[in-house]
């Protein structure tokens, strides 16, 4: 069956402007997270969805960065006024429910931000 | 605050070499514990888990047991194979969501 998705694969943008990251987690899926993936290191929590709601959005780094789930399936992570260090892959998996479930992640986007 | 630090790499063997990925973790509390692999193209997967102290996880030949005493999760298979050749990523989570992921291991197994 189809695997979680994200659009676009690769995405190039100046400083300063806006983005939009799209995740279509597999169907069913109540929990979708977000993480951001630098350059060497290991993936990095942003938010954690369970349904429409952000039941944890601790690994934000700042107010530039925000993501909803509206109708509880796909998720945007939006990002404003880009930086070059918000330069990274960032990731989004879904899980069929808290607890025991495995995160199956998708194969992220490639944010470059010149 | 917890963490995970895991074994450098690159790390580059033969075909039916053994193989070994140290990590170790610090954590306020009991977490459980994984591998992931990134296979080339691919997305993150789960490798295995272990969720309590002296837990073995085991999946695809690969194996890892919690050692509360140690703090270690260390990663181990007997025979690799070409098809080995990924990242490998250690993981903890203390609340069932929030994975803190170590830095990942480049493996390359040559024929």
């Amino acid at each position: 069956g189809a695997g979680v998705s994200q659009t676009p694969s690769n995405k190039v943008t100046e400083k300063g402007k806006y983005v939009e990251l799209r995740c279509d987690p597999i169907s069913g899926h109540t929990a979708l997270y977000w993480y951001r993936q630098s350059l060497g290191q290991g993936p990095e929590f942003l938010i954690y969805f369970q349904g429409t709601g952000a039941a944890d959005d601790s690994g934000l780094p700042n107010d530039r960065f925000f993501a909803v789930r509206p109708e509880g399936s796909v998720s945007t992570l939006k990002i404003q006024r880009t930086e070059r260090g918000d330069s990274a892959v960032y990731l989004c998996a879904s899980s069929a429910d808290r607890g025991n479930s495995p995160l199956h992640f998708g194969n992220g986007t490639r944010l470059t931000v010149t | 605050g917890d963490s995970v630090t895991q074994m450098e790499g690159p790390v580059t063997l033969s075909e039916e070499a053994f193989l070994t990925i140290n990590c170790t973790y610090t954590a306020t509390g009991y977490p459980s514990l994984f591998w992931y692999v990134q296979y080339p193209g691919e997305g993150l997967q789960l490798l295995l888990k272990a969720t309590k102290a002296d837990d073995k996880g085991s999946n695809k030949g690969f194996e890892a047991t919690y050692r509360k005493e140690t703090t270690s999760f260390h990663l181990e298979k007997g025979s690799v194979q070409v098809s080995d050749s990924a990242v490998y990523f250690c993981a903890l989570s203390l609340n069932d969501y929030k994975l803190s992921f170590g830095a990942g291991t480049t493996v390359t197994v040559r024929a």
